[in-house]
């Protein structure tokens, strides 16, 4: 079965640190991939997404995140981070009919991001 | 505004209840979706529905039910079968591959 993998469940930054949250998926065959953001008390929002073309996707609020196929991992990225950022970070796949799931998105568990002010 | 509701926010229910948890979407997507929250958990398919009058169950659909009656709703009730029904129930709808959900309902049951 398809899987996503999120390394971490907490990481506690101080403002202006550097932020890098893992993420790697099983599935081998073409994927949609995403990462989604919950702000504490907000819905849950698309931060960015990868369907085709450069790996490297630049998402809202200064967030990238690379696609490396060989290694399975779609992880996000941002240079300095800040308070604002706290929240809990979701990685998702799509990988289209494989299983029968009909494009449903898999999710990881989560990473819960603290930024110390 | 097009989005999705969810109400209500905050929902208490007795054990041994059946309750019903809303869902609206004025996007006009086919396809709508309904999770569960736990912590440390992530999120978990409970059922979906690509049409109307037609629905699936996704990964955790043992202990609920759900409708497509309309493209613009989708309800779902927790049942008194399932055993640990207190959680957080996102709904969301679907255009193209990408998903938007909604505000969720957390639900305790006592």
């Amino acid at each position: 079965a398809q899987s996503v993998s999120q390394h971490n469940h907490h990481v506690i930054l101080s403002e202006a640190a550097s932020l890098e949250l893992g993420c790697n998926y099983s599935y081998g065959g073409t994927v949609n991939l995403f990462w989604y953001v919950q702000y504490p008390g907000q819905h849950l929002q698309l931060l960015l997404k990868y369907f085709s073309g450069d790996p490297l996707v630049k998402g809202i609020k200064g967030f990238e995140a690379e696609f490396i196929k060989s290694k399975f991992s779609f992880n996000l990225r941002k240079p300095s981070v800040q308070w604002s950022d706290t929240a809990e970070y979701f990685c998702a796949v799509n990988a289209g009919n494989y299983g029968g799931s009909q494009g449903n998105l898999i999710f990881g568990k989560g990473t819960k991001l603290s930024v110390k002010p | 505004d097009g989005g999705i509701t969810q109400s209500p926010k905050y929902l208490f229910r007795k054990e041994g209840q059946n309750v019903t948890l809303s869902c609206e979407q004025n996007l006009n997507h086919d396809a709508m979706y309904w999770y569960r929250q736990d912590p440390g958990q992530g999120l978990r398919l409970i059922y979906y529905s690509q049409i109307v009058n037609d629905f699936q169950k996704g990964d955790i659909a043992e202990g609920y039910s759900v409708s497509r009656e309309k493209k613009e709703s989708f309800p779902l009730t927790v049942t008194s079968a399932q055993k640990n029904p207190t959680a957080f129930y996102l709904c969301a709808s679907k255009e193209g591959s990408e998903q938007y959900f909604g505000p969720g309902t957390r639900l305790t049951v006592t």
